[in-house]
């Protein structure tokens, strides 16, 4: 079964810094794989998502995923963190075989101090 | 206006009220899901409904009930709840229940406090 893993539930960076946050996922199949935003307060929203086009997906705010195959990761990196960017981030990867659904990992908290 | 709207945003109940939850999208979509978050836990999936008609109930227990009268609209009715039960409760739609690859769309969620 398909599945996600966030690694660190969380990571905190100076503003300025490199974000990356970490996302391994499980899937017996080329996954669909997306990254959602929650900031205080409210739902989430997508950020960016691979559908097995380029391997670097880019996405809203400066932030960007990269697909590895090789080591079923789709890490969610931006150059420079800015205190915005301070929310939950949300790793998902849509099932496949049978009724499809989307799983979402547990979430990683980003803090961005100054 | 938001793709996906969610009233209350806040709620307060007591463990014998009734109250409902309101779900409208404004998408065009046919498919609309509930999620549960909870502190600490998971987004689990509730509900899922395709064209009206509910697709999926993920052994959710029976104090909650959904109803989904158009595919725009979707409600998630509360009785009898149980402290436990507080959480936000997030509101989505798709194109199309199960397909992989759609975009689900979230609502900003209401926070349900059961006292």
């Amino acid at each position: 079964a398909q599945s996600v893993t966030q690694l660190g539930s969380h990571v905190s960076v100076s503003e300025g810094a490199l974000v990356l946050l970490r996302c391994n996922y499980s899937s017996s199949v080329p996954p669909y794989l997306f990254w959602y935003v929650q900031y205080p307060n409210q739902g989430l929203q997508l950020l960016l998502k691979y559908t097995s086009a380029a391997t670097l997906v880019k996405g809203i705010n400066g932030f960007e995923a990269e697909f590895k195959k090789s080591e079923t990761s789709f890490h969610l990196t931006k150059p420079s963190a800015h205190m915005s960017d301070a929310a939950e981030y949300f790793c998902a990867v849509w099932t496949s075989g049978g009724y499809n659904k989307l799983i979402f990992g547990a979430g990683t908290r980003l803090a961005v101090h100054p | 206006e938001t793709g996906v709207t969610q009233t209350p945003r806040h709620l307060v109940m007591g463990m014998t009220n009734k109250k409902s939850l309101k779900c409208e999208q404004h998408l065009g979509h046919n498919a609309m899901y509930w999620y549960k978050q909870s502190a600490k836990k998971p987004l689990e999936l509730m509900f899922v409904y395709n064209f009206k008609e509910q697709t999926e109930n993920n052994s959710v227990p029976s104090r909650f009930s959904p109803e989904c009268p158009n595919s725009s609209h979707l409600f998630l009715h509360l009785h009898t709840l149980q402290p436990e039960d507080s959480a936000l409760y997030l509101c989505a739609s798709s194109q199309e229940a199960g397909h992989a690859g759609n975009t689900i769309y979230f609502g900003e969620g209401s926070w349900l406090t059961v006292v």
